[in-house]
Order: structure tokens, then C-alpha cells, then sequence
């Protein structure tokens, strides 16, 4: 069966400080791999996603880059963090290629920038 | 732009009643939609989703109803019970725009025993 890890599950950091997020997945080959923010009392919004080993989409304009070193690891990184990057983290994998298929959800970061 | 609209933030229910949780959207090249359970702290888990070839989609206690002429699914559960307290989200895509899901701002369903 598949498994997705995310670690840490919480994380404190200061402003300016950098990120690294990791997300791996277990039991699937070539699985496309998004990143997602949860601001507080809102929606998902998708950050980026990966169709392959180092292949990277960019939804939004932001401080938060991605990287894809490995087939079943997505990597989430800042050089410097913004107090507007504090949220719950989600990373969710999925395969196939069309748009009809389901995502999986990681259990999710929870980041505090002060 | 909210393309995905859940504009109830929060439902109270019984248990045992039916709880309807509903989600509206504009984009009318959607053609897939996908509810998500999530609990605090946790990564949202899928329940169910529907074509928009179909208007009914059944799984269990959950059912998801698509009207396309007015934008608009809803996510029937019944029984409800305790259990199925959590925000519960409404996500759609669209095809071409391949492995996108655009997400609504959830409801907070609350089954009171």
C-alpha cells in the first residue's frame, strides 16, 4: 500500500531563517507530488507540483521554491521566511496523467514564522 | 477569484439526521469533483467524487449530487455521526488543466449526539 511521510509536523522558525520541508512517498513509482498551503481559515491552495524527477510548476508567485531530487521525494525550501508564510503545510501525491484522478494527502506541516 | 465557493463555514447536525454540505462553482470547464475530510492537524482524506457525466454518486453513508446547469454539488450524509465531525472540503478539476484541483474554503460539520 502507499504511505506519504512529511516531516517535521511542527516547526517554529524567525523571520528570515530558511525552510526545508520533506515529503516522501512510499509503494508508487512516478507519482505526481504537489505542495499545498492551508492559511489560517482557509482553502487549499496549491503551491506547486511535480510530474517527474526534476520537473517543477509553479502556481503562485512567492518566496517558496520546490525541488524534486528523487522519483518519490518533493522537497520544500525558502531562503528567507516571511511571517505571511505561516500555515499547515500539505503535501498530496497522485498518479496518472489526466486531471480525473485523486490526491493523497500527507499528514501535513504546521508552520509559525516570528 | 474564488472558483471553488463553500459559503457555509460552519454546520450543526444530530446524529442520525442528514447532514448537507454544499459547494458552489463559476468554472464551467470543471468536469470533476472531489469532497475531502479533514481533521485538525491531519491531511485531508478522500471520500468521494463524481464525473460531471453523472448527477449521483453513492458510497455508503455519503452520496454526492452534481446539478451542472446550476453549478452546484452537495455532499448528502446519512446517517450522520460523531465520527464525521470535520471540515469537509469540496475540490474540482479540469481536464486540460491536468492534475489541478482547485479547493473551496471548507465547512466545519459539527454532529452533536
Amino acid at each position: 500500500s502507499q504511505t506519504i511521510h512529511q516531516w517535521p509536523a511542527t516547526l517554529v522558525q524567525p523571520v528570515g531563517s530558511p525552510l526545508s520541508l520533506e515529503c516522501t512517498v512510499e509503494g508508487t513509482s512516478n507519482p505526481n507530488l504537489y505542495w499545498y498551503r492551508q492559511a489560517a481559515g482557509r482553502g487549499l491552495q496549491l503551491l506547486f507540483y511535480s510530474v517527474g524527477i526534476g520537473q517543477i510548476s509553479s502556481e503562485v508567485p512567492q518566496n517558496l521554491s520546490a525541488s524534486r531530487p528523487q522519483d518519490r521525494q518533493f522537497i520544500l525550501s525558502s531562503k528567507k521566511l516571511l511571517l505571511s508564510d505561516s500555515g499547515f503545510y500539505l503535501c498530496a501525491w497522485s498518479v496518472g496523467s489526466g486531471s480525473r484522478s485523486e490526491q493523497f494527502f500527507g499528514p501535513g506541516t504546521r508552520l509559525t514564522v516570528l | 477569484d474564488q472558483q471553488v465557493k463553500q459559503n457555509s463555514p460552519s454546520l450543526s447536525v444530530q446524529e442520525g439526521r442528514i447532514s448537507i454540505l454544499n459547494c458552489d462553482y463559476t468554472n464551467s470547464m470543471f468536469d470533476y469533483f472531489l469532497w475531502y475530510k479533514k481533521y485538525p492537524a491531519e491531511g485531508p482524506t478522500f471520500l468521494i467524487s463524481i464525473s460531471s457525466i453523472k448527477d449521483k454518486n453513492e458510497d455508503g453513508r455519503f452520496t454526492v449530487f452534481l446539478n451542472k446547469s446550476a453549478k452546484h454539488l452537495s455532499l448528502h450524509i446519512v446517517p450522520s455521526q460523531p465520527g464525521d465531525s470535520a471540515v469537509y472540503f469540496c475540490a474540482a478539476s479540469a481536464s486540460g488543466s491536468a492534475r489541478q484541483l482547485t479547493f473551496g474554503s471548507g465547512t466545519q460539520l459539527t454532529v452533536l449526539p
